[in-house]
């Protein structure tokens, strides 16, 4: 079965340092997409930033990056510059491929706590 | 163009009586999934629609939980007599390939 398993339930970084959050998961599947959500306070799910397998570019967005190692089936999230308005919820995710090939299969997730 | 719209963004209900959750997706987007997230805890997907086609219905519980998507107005997600452990945070999701947008979600409350 897919399964995608985040092992840090909480983090804490200070304003300005960097962070990496970790994510690993499992399938069977040669091409896929891998997702990094953000959930602040306000429980709106926000797409943070997205990898395709097959790039052997690790995806940059602004101060989010990811280290997408592919044989070792790891997928995390960098935060450079870390802001306060980076404290949120942080979800990793994968699409189904074993069932339907339309949900998402998420971690548990890694509270991100921002000291000033 | 207007994201992923869900109402009401909360809602209280008494046990045994009936909720209902709506969803209107992206302009364009014809794929809705909804997902359940309970305190502390990720989202676990329910229910996958297309416009008036149910796709895949494996994470939704066998009773009174249903589910449409009609070619016209929004998707519905009904709750039957709802019991204290359909208390959760219900997510809609939409899209047009692997990348889903979510909506602000409804806190259902059951008292």
């Amino acid at each position: 079965a897919q399964t995608v398993t985040q092992s840090q339930p909480e983090m804490s970084v200070q304003e300005a340092e960097t962070v990496t959050l970790s994510c690993t998961y499992d399938t069977s599947e040669s091409d896929y997409y891998l997702f990094w959500y953000k959930q602040p306070p306000s429980r709106q799910m926000i797409l943070v930033i997205r990898q395709e397998a097959y790039k052997q570019q690790n995806a940059t967005e602004n101060r989010f990056s990811v280290n997408f190692q592919k044989a070792a089936k790891s997928f995390s999230l960098k935060i450079s510059d870390s802001q306060l308005g980076d404290a949120a919820m942080y979800f990793c995710a994968s699409p189904n491929y074993g069932g339907s090939q339309g949900n998402l299969i998420f971690g548990k997730g890694t509270k991100l706590s921002v000291k000033p | 163009n207007a994201g992923v719209m869900q109402n009401p963004r909360h809602l209280v209900r008494r046990r045994g009586q009936e909720a209902r959750l709506r969803c209107s997706p992206m302009k364009g987007h014809s794929h809705v999934y909804w997902y359940r997230q309970l305190p502390e805890e990720g989202l676990k997907f329910m229910v996958y629609l297309q416009k008036e086609n149910i796709i895949d219905e494996s994470g939704m519980p066998k009773e009174r939980f249903s589910a449409e998507f009609p070619k016209e107005g929004p998707s519905i997600l009904r709750i039957q007599q709802v019991v204290r452990g359909d208390s959760a945070a219900y997510f809609c999701a939409s899209s047009i390939g692997y990348e889903q947008y979510f909506g602000p979600g409804t806190r259902l409350t059951v008292t």
